[in-house]
């Protein structure tokens, strides 16, 4: 049964960077794709990037391109998600969630809120 | 790039059916997009109930169905539960593509 579990909660300053880790224990770390998705105070939820850990391929959403970094570790089936330049418009709970080639975003992970004040 | 249009809010109440209904603008609900449906509780994780449409993962209620015609995609639910209250996002897969619906609010009177 495949598991995602998230870092915990941040708070940041405007201006600063907060990277956030989600930990895969079974399935198949490398082939399955890991994106990145965010719900804002009030908001729907926002797709931000994914990586495919076998390939090294990544893709992010025009609207983060250049600010949003996602990575993986194979070693230790770990993806990890780097937004930089943050603003209180950051302020959300980040998830990660498995991309299943055919069921989608199938498993989620528990959430990260992050918090970007001064 | 595509929009995926959602009613902001619907409601019903126990035990009636509902449908929630996402519009694929632009280039839309192509032949080469996927939907997939997902209920999101507050502070919860989302949860896949459709993929591919139409088709349930397993461990979902028979209750929640979806379909398509033309550019318009569509989740049923049936014999509405309290627990159902919650909010529901369509979402399209185009290559590494993710797109979200703006989201529905479903009201359980």
């Amino acid at each position: 049964q495949v598991q995602l579990v998230q870092s915990g909660a941040e708070v940041k300053k405007p201006g600063s960077s907060v990277k956030v880790s989600c930990k895969v224990s079974g399935g198949t770390f490398s082939s399955d794709g890991i994106s990145w998705v965010r719900q804002a105070p009030g908001q729907g939820l926002e797709w931000m990037c994914e990586i495919i850990p076998m390939f090294g391929t990544s893709s992010y959403a025009q609207k983060f391109q250049g600010r949003v970094t996602v990575t993986a570790d194979e070693s230790t089936t770990t993806a990890y998600m780097d937004l930089s330049s943050l603003t209180s418009d950051d302020t959300a709970v980040y998830y990660c969630a498995r991309r299943d080639d055919v069921l989608g975003l199938d498993v989620w992970g528990q959430g990260t809120t992050v918090t970007v004040s001064s | 790039q595509s929009a995926l249009t959602q009613p902001a809010s619907v409601s019903g109440s126990p035990g009636q059916s509902i449908t929630i209904s996402c519009t694929g603008t632009s280039s839309g609900l192509g032949t080469h997009y996927v939907i997939s449906w997902y209920r999101h509780h507050p502070g919860e994780a989302p949860q896949l109930l459709i993929y591919e449409y139409n088709k349930r993962p397993s461990g979902v209620s028979s209750r929640f169905s979806g379909s398509r015609s033309g550019h318009t995609a569509s989740l049923t639910i049936s014999g509405l539960q309290a627990e159902d209250e919650a909010d529901y996002y369509c979402c399209s897969y185009a290559g590494s593509n993710v797109i979200f619906g703006g989201g529905t609010k479903l009201a359980v009177l």
